[in-house]
């Protein structure tokens, strides 16, 4: 399995558009998390979902993020609109529900600038 | 509301020195406790866990140490090489370890001098 896939890597936006970011979670899976990371706040949940099923989303800041997950193997994570202080780097995983514990798996990051 | 603090922030150590990273929690619901690993441009990673039945869990030169009365636990690195210069973050989760989301420290930056 290639792991978690995010897209695009990095993302440059002017403040006021919209910003669309992308994951694909590992096959079998049956949960998603969305993470934003910044120097400031360190690694924050968003919002995740259990079998495409939004679970927790008190994490997402604004009413200006939201996300979706059509099927198993996609989400989106969207900005709209986007404002400077959103930049940071946006983090997917997934995860598989174990006995002895969860290990959750991260795509490689969204980083995503507003200017 | 933090309910994992971390520390220290950045931590400096010598080739072959012992590298130690503390962590707190607040929350005595929590049942997983788990460390990750993170390389710059790529996402964290998980290196080691344990769960508070246990006081010690040790995997190759990493040990991760667990206090349950005080809430706390650490990660110590034993021989530390440069190649364990990384961002370490600790988190925990509860719920019996189901897949909830991982709460996260806020990170340590950590730099192995040759």
């Amino acid at each position: 399995d290639a792991g978690v896939i995010q897209s695009p890597r990095h993302e440059v936006t002017e403040m006021g558009q919209e910003v669309t970011l992308r994951c694909k979670p590992i096959s079998g899976h049956d949960y998603l998390f969305w993470y934003r990371q910044t120097m400031m706040r360190g690694l924050e949940l968003l919002i995740y979902f259990n079998n495409n099923v939004p679970i927790d989303d008190s994490g997402m800041p604004e009413d200006r993020f939201s996300a979706k997950m059509p099927n198993a193997s996609f989400s989106t994570l969207k900005i709209q609109p986007s404002e400077p202080r959103d930049s940071a780097v946006y983090f997917c995983a997934s995860s598989l529900v174990a006995v002895l514990g969860t290990e959750a798996f991260f795509g490689q990051g969204t980083r995503l600038t507003v200017v | 509301q933090q309910q994992v603090k971390q520390s220290p922030q950045s931590l400096i150590v010598q080739k072959g020195g012992i590298s130690i990273i503390n962590c707190a929690y607040e929350n005595t619901a929590f049942d997983y406790f788990p460390w990750y690993q993170q390389f710059p441009g790529k996402g964290p990673a998980l290196l080691i866990a344990i769960r508070p039945d246990v006081s010690e869990k040790k995997e190759g030169r990493f040990t991760i140490s667990f206090n349950k009365s005080a809430k706390q636990f650490s990660l110590h690195i034993m021989d530390s090489q440069p190649g364990d210069s990384a961002t370490y973050f600790c988190a925990a989760s509860n719920r019996g370890g189901g897949a909830d989301g991982l709460t996260f420290g806020k990170g340590t930056h950590l730099i192995i001098q040759p």
